[in-house]
């Protein structure tokens, strides 16, 4: 796993109401990243860090937001959380010279 | 713009048989690619990589990948398939031209569900 790991698991929430997800390394990797996982659209990247306060957007970036105040940690926040949020979030580090990514297990969200 | 095509929702081998899951790409430089599987209610696992050099790349759990450049193409084979590679699998490709300032964003095809069959 990479020593990633994401927090909560699973979680269910009321549409309009704020979200934050956590992710947390262990290893001191500078780049991390924020994908969601959705049927027919494999992964898509969300936001992603190069550094402390260091970030930018990714492809599907509208309705979320992230912060990086510690390299171990990278936080997605969903700010007002609609229905069409609900979805698996991964998080991943970059590691090795060509750029593989390595993977947390993952975040179920519902928005009901 | 960088794209990836996973052409197959689904692929459905026996065991024993030899398998092949498609990828093919689009990038405005040279690719690096990259196959990744993804087990029921787990992340997704690295396999394997082609950056530069021989065609064919070997991976975990005895995979292998094959880059084709003519025919922009990255497919995954293994030769005798077993139950339990059933999962969903992703192909993902970056721009391996970018500078220092590569961000390392990775585009993701997809994915193919494997199922394989006693």
């Amino acid at each position: 796993d990479a020593g990633i790991t994401q927090s909560p698991r699973h979680k269910v929430t009321e549409t309009g109401t704020p979200v934050t997800l956590r992710c947390h390394q262990t290893e001191n990797h500078r780049y991390m990243y924020w994908y969601r996982q959705d049927p027919g659209h494999g992964l898509r990247l969300i936001h992603y860090s190069y550094g402390v306060k260091d970030t930018d957007k990714g492809e599907v970036s509208d309705g979320y937001s992230v912060s990086r105040s510690k390299t171990e940690d990278f936080l997605l926040t969903l700010e007002s959380a609609t229905s069409s949020q609900t979805s698996v979030y991964f998080c991943a580090i970059r590691a090795g010279g060509e750029n593989e990514q390595y993977f947390g297990p993952g975040t179920r969200l519902t928005v009901t | 713009a960088q794209s990836v095509a996973q052409p197959e929702d689904q692929v459905n081998v026996a065991e024993g048989n030899p398998l092949t899951v498609k990828c093919t790409y689009s990038v405005s430089g040279n690719p690096y690619l990259f196959w990744y599987v993804q087990y029921p209610n787990r992340g997704l696992q690295f396999l394997l990589k082609y950056i530069t050099g021989d065609n064919l790349v070997k991976g975990s759990y005895g995979f292998e990948a094959e880059f084709n450049k003519s025919q922009t193409s990255f497919h995954l084979k293994k030769p005798s398939a077993l139950v339990s590679d059933s999962a969903l699998y992703f192909c993902a490709v970056r721009d391996g031209d970018w500078g220092s300032s590569n961000t390392g964003k990775l585009i993701f095809g997809q994915g193919t569900t494997l199922q394989v069959k006693p």
